[in-house]
């Protein structure tokens, strides 16, 4: 079966600190991976996916960005956080194929920028 | 561009009642998939339920049900005697494409559903 983790599960950083936060799959090959953000008492926001190694789509602008160096691997980063930056981090994967699929979540990572 | 609406913020109910969970979509496409996830307070959203456009039968899986109803581009969502292991904040979403064409997933702001014992 098919098994996502991510981490860190907590972060605490301070202003202008770098970030890495790392998501993996098991169980699968060529997954589609997501990382979404959960601002308190919002929806989740898309903000990177990726259909294949290397390739990486940012759906808005920010002061963040993505990674895959491996097909199962998948790298949220920061070179220096903003408070705004603050949320709940989830990554996710799907099946890549000709039907439209639901996506599967990680355990997701809290982070706080102080 | 497609949204999604969860009217509820909040909800709460006494343990064995029944709770409806609203979700209002828009979208342009003639053909999209619908689902509905649930958050408990450890954060991992937990997927319940994809249907797509076509499908139009309601749906029910234990407890729950789902109502899709394309006429008023809802499609709800009903818990049948509540439990307090379903207090969660649940989410309506739906299908979508990025600018790559690559598929994504629009949710609503979700409901937070508190059952007390």
């Amino acid at each position: 079966s098919q098994t996502i983790h991510q981490w860190p599960a907590t972060l605490v950083q301070p202003v202008g600190s770098p970030l890495s936060l790392e998501c993996t799959v098991e169980g699968t090959s060529n997954p589609n991976l997501y990382w979404y953000r959960q601002a308190a008492g919002r929806g989740l926001q898309l903000l990177f996916y990726s259909v294949g190694i290397g390739q990486i789509s940012s759906e808005v602008p920010q002061n963040l960005s993505a990674s895959r160096p491996q097909d199962r691997q998948f790298i949220l980063s920061s070179k220096k956080l903003l408070l705004s930056d603050s949320g709940f981090y989830l990554c996710a994967w799907s099946v890549t194929d000709s039907s439209y699929n639901e996506q599967f979540f990680g355990p997701g990572t809290r982070l706080t920028v102080l | 561009a497609q949204k999604v609406t969860q009217a509820q913020t909040e909800i709460s109910v006494v343990e064995k009642e029944d709770v409806t969970l609203d979700c209002v979509y828009e979208t342009r496409d003639t053909t999209y998939y619908l689902f509905w996830y649930k958050q408990p307070p450890s954060g991992e959203l937990v997927f319940l339920i994809r249907r797509n456009s076509f499908d139009e039968q309601n749906e029910i899986s234990g407890r729950y049900s789902w109502n899709f109803q394309k006429s008023t581009s809802s499609f709800n969502f009903t818990i049948t005697a509540s439990q307090v292991v379903d207090s969660a904040v649940y989410f309506c979403a739906l299908s979508a494409y990025t600018q790559g064409g690559s598929e994504k997933l629009v949710f609503g702001k979700g409901t937070k559903l508190t059952v007390n014992p």
